[in-house]
């Protein structure tokens, strides 16, 4: 059974500054995806990224990047030049490639301006 | 296009009551799921539609507890009778397949509380 673990609750960081988000998964697939969403006080779930488990090279999306450790299970988040609107809780999903995500518990966000 | 669209956005009502939860989800897609969300158990799948059929209602916490597609345009999850360990934020969302790992559009979630 796959799960995933998101063991900070909570995160800091000033405004225009970098950090970073946990998430440890377990899963005995070779072939699996692994996903951040954003969730903004409006509680729409946003995708923020994706990462194939077979391609080595970490995924990027404009201020936002992984840092993606295969033999680790390791799949942290990087937000450079942190924005007020990035405040929100983060959550890391997984899937073997059907339909099923595991979700972690989730991250919240604050942005200190 | 306006994405997955669920109504209603706030449900208050009583114990004992039936509520009715819908979902349009986006054009094209045909995987459809249910969610719900609670600060103790964070998200959970309550069940999947492929097609219009349901694929896994493992998620579904009790009898109480129904969905349905009767076309690809539209889902409702129905709770008859609502208790209060039944408040949280359900969410809709939907994807356009079963083969690979296609990105799930959410919708803005129904806030239901039961009194």
């Amino acid at each position: 059974a796959q799960t995933v673990t998101q063991s900070q609750p909570e995160m800091s960081v000033q405004e225009a500054e970098t950090v970073t988000l946990s998430c440890t998964y377990d899963t005995s697939e070779s072939d699996y995806y692994l996903f951040w969403y954003k969730q903004p006080p409006s509680r729409q779930m946003i995708l923020v990224i994706r990462q194939e488990a077979y391609k080595q090279q970490n995924a990027t999306e404009n201020r936002f990047s992984v840092n993606f450790q295969k033999a680790a299970k390791s799949f942290s988040l990087k937000i450079s030049d942190s924005q007020l609107g990035d405040a929100a809780m983060y959550f890391c999903a997984a899937t073997s490639g059907t339909y099923k995500y595991i979700f972690g518990t989730g991250t919240r966000l604050k942005v200190l301006a | 296009d306006a994405g997955v669209i669920q109504s209603p956005r706030h449900e208050v009502t009583e114990m004992g009551q039936e509520v009715t939860l819908r979902c349009k989800p986006i054009s094209g897609h045909n995987s459809l799921f249910w969610y719900r969300q609670t600060m103790m158990r964070g998200l959970e799948l309550l069940i999947y539609f492929n097609n219009n059929v349901p694929i896994d209602d493992s998620g579904m916490p009790e009898d109480r507890f129904s969905a349905k597609m009767p076309n690809a345009s539209f889902s409702t999850l129905k709770i008859q009778p609502s208790e209060p360990r039944d408040s949280a934020v359900y969410f809709c969302a939907s994807s356009s397949g079963l083969a690979g790992p296609n990105e799930q559009f959410f919708g803005p979630g129904t806030r239901l509380t039961v009194l």
